[in-house]
């Protein structure tokens, strides 16, 4: 079976140029999370969606940054304009049922590198 | 505020023995605890919960964890470890958003 899909998987980009990435969720999971891990902070939690409706998007750390799930199939998790100190792997998961109690599965992430 | 702790940045164990990677957390209500596993450039692969019942849980490749209330633990562990268990290991609890600790690198020799 497919896994959660994520691309690309390495983005390496000038500050201040917009980043655009990218989720596939396993088929028939309705639910999906955007996480960031840095060796500083470790793994956080960014924004989660239920049924494509955000919920909870307490952990977005600015205005620059914005997610969307224009369906079930697909999410994006944007920054703009984007800053050196973003710089971090950004793992995408998705679950099956609502909230945060079910088992995640996480794809592969992007490592973004912001100069 | 909840928190988890993973108390050893690295833990060290000889092929074939046990392994205990340890956690402990606070959290208020009803916890629910997770472990995962993460490989080098891969995302975390989940390997057990708990959130009520059995205190020993036991989950993917071998691993079961067990939860103590009274010490607010929840430690990983294997009864016998492999090389290939040489990883990353992640505790998560979840009183509401999920709080990741900040890990543990296993290292099993052979």
């Amino acid at each position: 079976d497919a896994g959660v899909i994520q691309s690309p998987r390495h983005e390496v980009t000038e500050m201040g140029q917009e980043v655009t990435l990218r989720c596939k969720p396993i088929s028939g999971h309705n639910s999906l999370f955007w996480y960031r891990q840095t060796m500083m902070r470790g793994l956080e939690l960014l924004i989660y969606f239920n049924n494509n409706v955000p919920i909870d998007d307490s952990g977005m750390p600015e205005d620059r940054f914005s997610a969307k799930m224009p369906n079930a199939s697909f999410s994006t998790l944007k920054i703009q304009p984007s800053e050196p100190r973003d710089s971090a792997v950004y793992f995408c998961a998705s679950s099956l049922g609502g909230g945060y109690n079910q088992p995640q599965h996480f794809g592969d992430g992007t490592r973004l590198s912001i100069l | 505020a909840q928190s988890v702790a993973q108390p050893e940045d690295q833990v060290n164990v000889a092929e074939g023995n046990p392994l205990t990677v340890k956690c402990t957390y606070s959290v208020s209500g009803n916890p629910y605890l997770f472990w995962y596993v993460q490989y080098p450039n891969r995302g975390l692969q989940f390997l057990l919960k708990y959130i009520t019942g059995d205190n020993l849980v036991k989950g993917s490749y071998g691993f079961e964890a067990e939860f103590n209330k009274s010490q607010t633990s929840f430690h990983l562990k294997k009864p016998s470890a492999l090389v290939s268990d040489s990883a990353l290991y992640f505790c998560a609890v979840r009183g509401g958003r999920p709080t990741f600790g900040r890990g543990t690198s296993l290292i099993v020799h052979p």
